[in-house]
């Protein structure tokens, strides 16, 4: 199971919104409403944001919002904030492997 | 509170075997789906394996598929993972979470709760 695409790097000014996008295919991220993304920062365990495409878990601010079209799906970050400056990753169910990770996105803030 | 941790890790020779424990606390292992990650150094993300909520099926990336096995021992409430034939394409964090949101094959492929990490080094 090949990994999902993200972009290897995205930047945006405080304030500004992001977007992060995340493509597999239909035997995963087009076919199952199981999207995920994580956010790290460096040296520290990854942190959930958005599970099941849009759903975001307690304590998550509302900034953060998922979205899916097809074979891709998407992170968008609102008003960024210095501390939102991490790594983040997308993960899909994906069948017969169950899960696959994207390879990751650096998201700067300006 | 709710929370994972994991040891076990260290340095090992390739062929090698090790076994990883994550020693969860504040809830109870068999109600939740868990999941082994793994991050090799400076690269992303790699699901490595889960166990059902009811430990009846479990399920391996094919990187390990035949050389690790994930368990659960619901009197300690820990979380395994028994890593035989290590190469140095092992060599990563290894990480146990735990699954949140629907099941899937007695599974939630989602992970809101993260252990610290513990380090395999295959040298």
């Amino acid at each position: 199971q090949s990994a999902l695409t993200q972009p290897p790097s995205e930047s945006g000014a405080p304030g500004q919104s992001v977007t992060i996008s995340c493509t597999g295919t239909s035997s995963d991220v087009g076919g199952y409403n199981y999207v995920s993304w994580y956010q790290q920062h460096p040296g520290k365990a990854p942190k959930l944001m958005i599970y099941e495409v849009t759903k975001r878990p307690s304590g998550v601010p509302d900034r953060f919002s998922g979205s899916k079209s097809g074979n891709t799906a998407s992170l968008t970050v609102s008003g960024l904030q210095a501390e939102d400056e991490a790594d983040y990753y997308c993960s899909s169910y994906a069948g017969a492997q169950l899960t696959v990770f994207g390879g990751g996105t650096k998201l700067t803030v300006l | 509170q709710v929370q994972l941790v994991e040891s076990g890790g260290g340095v090992v020779q390739p062929g090698r075997s090790l076994r990883l424990s994550c020693a969860a606390s504040g809830f109870t292992l068999s109600g939740f789906g868990m999941h082994w990650v793994r991050q090799a150094p400076d690269k992303g993300l790699e699901w490595v394996a889960s166990i059902s909520y009811d430990g009846s099926n479990k399920y391996y990336a094919d990187s390990v598929k035949g050389r690790f096995t994930i368990s659960g021992d619901n009197s300690k409430n820990t979380l395994y993972l028994q890593l035989d034939g290590l190469s140095a394409e092992d060599t990563a964090i290894y990480y146990c979470a735990r699954g949140v949101g629907t099941l899937v094959r007695g599974v939630s492929v989602s992970s809101d709760v993260w252990g610290q990490g513990t380090t395999v080094t295959v040298s």
